[in-house]
């Protein structure tokens, strides 16, 4: 069966520092990856979108970046980080179906 | 722009009755639905999809799809307190991409 990761579960980190999560998927191959952030009660935002190795869409302009160095891991990285940027950050994965399934999730405060 | 549209809540229920979740769409050409649950602080959970006008039920849970009123809902019958959570709708916006509502918060009291 699938099974996803991410990491770390939760962050706190000071404005201008630099951010780097991680998210892996187990136990399928040629995913779409997905990130998403999900401010304190609202929905969620989809930030960046990954159909293969290298290809990263992305949905939002912001100051956050993404790269797939890997067919099952998904990275999302900022130079510097602002306050507008905390949140409940979300990894997720899908096949050719739309149905998506979310990691656990990363819960990042900027101070 | 593809929206997807719920009432945030919180809907209110006691224990053992049904609950009713709705959610509209924009885009008339979305094939997809699917309805999430996100207990809080947590990430959402898949528990159902539909693709079909009319209905589809697994247990206590029944998705419902009218294409022409671009409206799907979700029935929860027996409510449990266990079930008190933020249900999320969203559709098939292309590319891969679902197109998520706000959520409803359900919350199932004793």
């Amino acid at each position: 069966s699938q099974t996803i990761h991410q990491w770390p579960a939760t962050l706190v980190q000071p404005v201008g520092s630099p951010l780097s999560l991680e998210c892996t998927v187990e136990g399928t191959s040629n995913p779409n990856l997905y990130w998403y952030r999900q401010a304190a009660g609202r929905g969620l935002q989809l930030l960046f979108y990954s159909v293969g190795i290298g290809q990263i869409s992305s949905e939002v302009p912001q100051n956050l970046s993404a790269s797939r160095p890997q067919d099952r891991q998904f990275i999302l990285s900022s130079k510097k980080l602002l306050l507008s940027d905390s949140g409940f950050y979300l990894c997720a994965w899908s096949l050719s179906s739309y149905e998506q399934y979310f990691g656990p999730g990363t819960r990042l405060t900027v101070t | 722009q593809k929206e997807v549209e719920q009432n945030s809540g919180p809907l209110s229920v006691p224990e053992g009755a049904i609950a009713s979740l709705n959610c509209t769409y924009s885009d008339r050409g979305s094939q997809s639905f699917f309805w999430y649950r996100q207990y809080s602080g947590k990430s959402p959970e898949l528990i159902m999809f539909i693709y079909s006008n009319g209905d589809k039920e697994d247990g206590r849970f029944t998705a419902q799809l009218n294409k022409a009123s671009q409206y799907v809902s979700l029935l929860i019958r027996d409510s449990q307190p266990s079930d008190s959570a933020t249900y999320l709708c969203a559709t098939s916006g292309g590319y891969n991409k679902l197109i998520f509502g706000a959520g409803t918060r359900l919350a199932v009291h004793p």
